[in-house]
C-alpha cells in the first residue's frame, strides 16, 4: 500500500473563493480516493477516481488525475464555512489498506 | 439505513488497563478496518478484516488485537494501556475493499 502526500499542509481562504489541494503518490494505482474530516469526527468519502479517468465532478467538487505525473488535485468551488475541514487523499493499488498522509487543513474565513 | 456505528463514543481508562472498542458496519458490508488517529496526525492503519479473516495488520504492538464476528461486526482490543494510546479510534466498512470506505464517528480514548 502507498501513502499519498497532500499539499499544502494548510490552506486559508475567504468564503466564496475556490480551494485547490494536491496529492502526489509514488507507484501505479487502480483508483484514488479523497476524504474529508471535520474536526474530531470520522472521515467522509468524497469521491473516487479510477486510473483510466482524468477528471470527475461531484457537486462543487472537481477531481483530476494525472497518472503520468502521479498526482491528483481536488478543487472546491465557491467555498463555504462548512468546507472547513482536513482533506486526505488515498491512492489505491488494490484491496489493500487505505493509507493516509497528514492531510490538508482547509480553513474558510467568513 | 444506519451508518457505521462505534461504541462507546468516549472512554477514559487508566494506564495498564484493558479496553474493548466495538464497531457495527453498514448492513451488507463485509470489510472492516480500524484506524488510530492521534491529534494533529492522519489516521494510522491498525487492522483490516474481510469475511472474518484478517487481511492486514499495521505497525502496532501485540497489545493491539481485533476480531470480526459472523455478523461482520468487529472488536478492537488494547491491553496494558499506555498514555500514548490516547487517540481517536476509527472504524471503517466497505462493501468491496477496493471501493470507498464509510467511517464511523470514532471512539475518543483517553488514557490517564
Amino acid at each position: 500500500s502507498q501513502q499519498g502526500e497532500e499539499d499544502p499542509q494548510a490552506l486559508s481562504i475567504q468564503e466564496g473563493e475556490n480551494a485547490t489541494m494536491n496529492c502526489s503518490y509514488k507507484t501505479s494505482i487502480n483508483n484514488l480516493q479523497w476524504y474529508r474530516q471535520n474536526s474530531g469526527r470520522g472521515l467522509v468519502h468524497l469521491i473516487l477516481i479510477r486510473s483510466n479517468e482524468r477528471e470527475k465532478h461531484s457537486g462543487r467538487l472537481r477531481v483530476t488525475l494525472d497518472t503520468s505525473k502521479k498526482s491528483s488535485s481536488l478543487l472546491i468551488t465557491a467555498s463555504r464555512a462548512a468546507d472547513t475541514a482536513s482533506y486526505f487523499c488515498a491512492p489505491r493499488e488494490g484491496a489493500q489498506k487505505l493509507v493516509f498522509g497528514q492531510g490538508t487543513r482547509l480553513t474558510i474565513n467568513p | 439505513d444506519a451508518g457505521v456505528t462505534q461504541s462507546p463514543t468516549h472512554l477514559i481508562k487508566t494506564r495498564g488497563q484493558h479496553v474493548t472498542l466495538r464497531c457495527s458496519p453498514i448492513s451488507g458490508h463485509k470489510s472492516v478496518s480500524w484506524y488510530q488517529q492521534v491529534l494533529g496526525q492522519g489516521p494510522q492503519f491498525i487492522f483490516q478484516y474481510y469475511e472474518k479473516e484478517e487481511r492486514g495488520r499495521g505497525n502496532f504492538p501485540d497489545r493491539f488485537s481485533a476480531r470480526q464476528f459472523p455478523n461482520y461486526s468487529s472488536e478492537l482490543n488494547v491491553n496494558a494501556l499506555l498514555l500514548g494510546d490516547s487517540a481517536l479510534y476509527l472504524c471503517a466498512s466497505s462493501l468491496v475493499p477496493q471501493w470507498g470506505y464509510t467511517f464511523g464517528s470514532g471512539t475518543r480514548l483517553t488514557v490517564v
